[in-house]
């Protein structure tokens, strides 16, 4: 069946460093990505999203890459900063099914 | 605007009891989602809706029952809890047009089944 999933369950980055959090998928036809961040004992909240048209999407301090080729999407996070520390999830869908697979999360650490 | 609320936040079930989680949502969205999220996995859909009166199964729907009988609110039911149901739930909501794909979630409802 379908599966999202990301490469490490944990990552540790020095506060000030660039964080880069990997995401991989099966379904080729998958057209939307979203990012998702969820700090402990919270929903999960929109970070970014980009459509399979694009390869690139900036927001602040963020930055989505889809590589649709290797059916793979990463998250950049400049600058990292404490608040950063939290559990970020991708998620994979396609248009017409209104629904999303989510990878595992990678748990990112920001060191002091 | 509350944006996506859950109710209960917190339960502890026995083997056999009943519950209702109820998710309501401000935003006059269209769709709305169940999920469950266990540790060590993503969060999987049990069960959907994408519109007043309509429902429809997600990928773990068994031991679950959804009812939306009013745009603003989407119920998911236990009948009879069995300690696999133990884990995080989340409720969803989104709008409907093709640019509208972020998900708002809710804070979340733990519930334990003894």
């Amino acid at each position: 069946g379908e599966s999202v999933g990301l490469h490490l369950p944990t990552l540790s980055v020095q506060e000030g460093d660039n964080s880069i959090i990997n995401c991989a998928y099966s379904n080729s036809a998958s057209d939307y990505f979203i990012w998702y961040k969820q700090e402990s004992g919270k929903g999960p909240q929109f970070i970014i999203d980009i459509r399979s048209n694009m390869d690139k999407r900036q927001g602040q301090r963020v930055t989505v890459l889809l590589n649709k080729t290797v059916k793979h999407l990463s998250l950049q996070i400049a600058a990292t900063q404490p608040g950063d520390s939290a559990v970020y999830f991708c998620a994979a869908g396609y248009s017409g099914t209104y629904k999303y697979i989510f990878g595992t999360g990678t748990r990112l650490k920001v060191l002091a | 605007n509350a944006g996506v609320t859950q109710t209960p936040k917190f339960r502890v079930l026995k083997t056999g009891q009943s519950m209702t989680l109820l998710c309501a949502q401000d935003m006059n969205h269209e769709y709305m989602y169940w999920y469950r999220q266990d540790p060590g996995m993503g969060l999987r859909l049990i069960h959907y809706s994408v519109g007043e009166g309509t429902t429809a199964k997600g990928e773990v729907p068994d031991g679950y029952n959804v009812s939306r009988l009013k745009k603003q609110n989407f119920l998911l039911g236990l009948e009879s809890a069995a300690p696999s149901q133990t884990s995080v739930y989340f409720c969803a909501s989104r709008g409907q047009t093709i640019n509208q794909n972020e998900q708002f979630f809710g804070p979340g409802t733990r519930l334990t089944v003894l």
